[in-house]
């Protein structure tokens, strides 16, 4: 089943503790990229990775880093996590990353920065 | 970079009644649109997208929307509301040049029985 997984689902942890969030996807795409969905705001983009090294900052960058060391997978990492990171993130792949193709996300992992 | 208004973050409609969802975006140049919905503890799954094709876009599960460039509209409608219909629907846009949706806020929609 062709899909976009992400690990874990859900994650407390305390201010500081650096943490790295999964993102895998088995469609062989080239574009990856990861939003985080607040209330009322709906989903803004942090990173993006037009192909494997290829990475570059979407709107929200600050606190964040990622890598995309190999095509299927694009780790989100929170070096030291601040309460307003507490947020719900989703990773999402697509064919080519241009304008016009349709993005395919992951289930989401809730995160709570205590 | 475009902005997207979704009115109503909060829309309530009985069972079998017309479904209604309203989505604006700012620019004068048409985008690519999409609609995605989110069902409780789940990611956004496609509905569908407008890429210049047809004006009138069907989707999946009886929704469909339409383009409409005077108004730089693309709301959503279904005939008939379904309890399963239940969940929080985000319009967003894509642009030629940047590499990421812009979303709207979303708009949860509550089905009463």
């Amino acid at each position: 089943e062709a899909q976009v997984t992400q690990n874990p689902r859900y994650l407390i942890t305390v201010t500081g503790k650096k943490l790295t969030v999964t993102c895998s996807q088995n469609m062989n795409h080239e574009y990856m990229s990861w939003y985080r969905q607040d209330p009322g705001l709906g989903l803004r983009q942090i990173y993006y990775s037009m192909n494997v090294e290829v990475t570059d900052k979407g709107d929200v960058p600050e606190g964040y880093k990622v890598s995309r060391k190999e095509k299927r997978n694009f780790p989100l990492i929170l070096e030291s996590p601040s309460p307003n990171q507490t947020s719900l993130y989703f990773c999402a792949s697509s064919s080519s990353g241009l304008a016009g193709d349709t993005q395919y996300f992951g289930p989401g992992t809730r995160l709570t920065v205590l | 970079a475009q902005s997207v208004t979704q009115l109503g973050s909060h829309v309530s409609v009985s069972e079998g009644a017309l479904v209604l969802l309203r989505c604006n975006y700012s620019s004068s140049v048409p985008p690519y649109l999409f609609w995605y919905v989110q069902y409780p503890n789940q990611g956004l799954q496609l509905l569908l997208k407008y890429t210049s094709a047809a004006t009138l876009v069907k989707g999946i599960n009886g929704f469909e929307a339409e383009f409409k460039k005077s108004e730089t509209s693309f709301h959503l409608t279904k005939p008939s509301a379904h309890m399963s219909d239940a969940a929080e629907y985000f319009c967003a846009v894509s642009e030629t040049g940047r590499r990421a949706l812009t979303f709207g806020s979303g708009t949860r929609l509550q089905v009463q029985p």
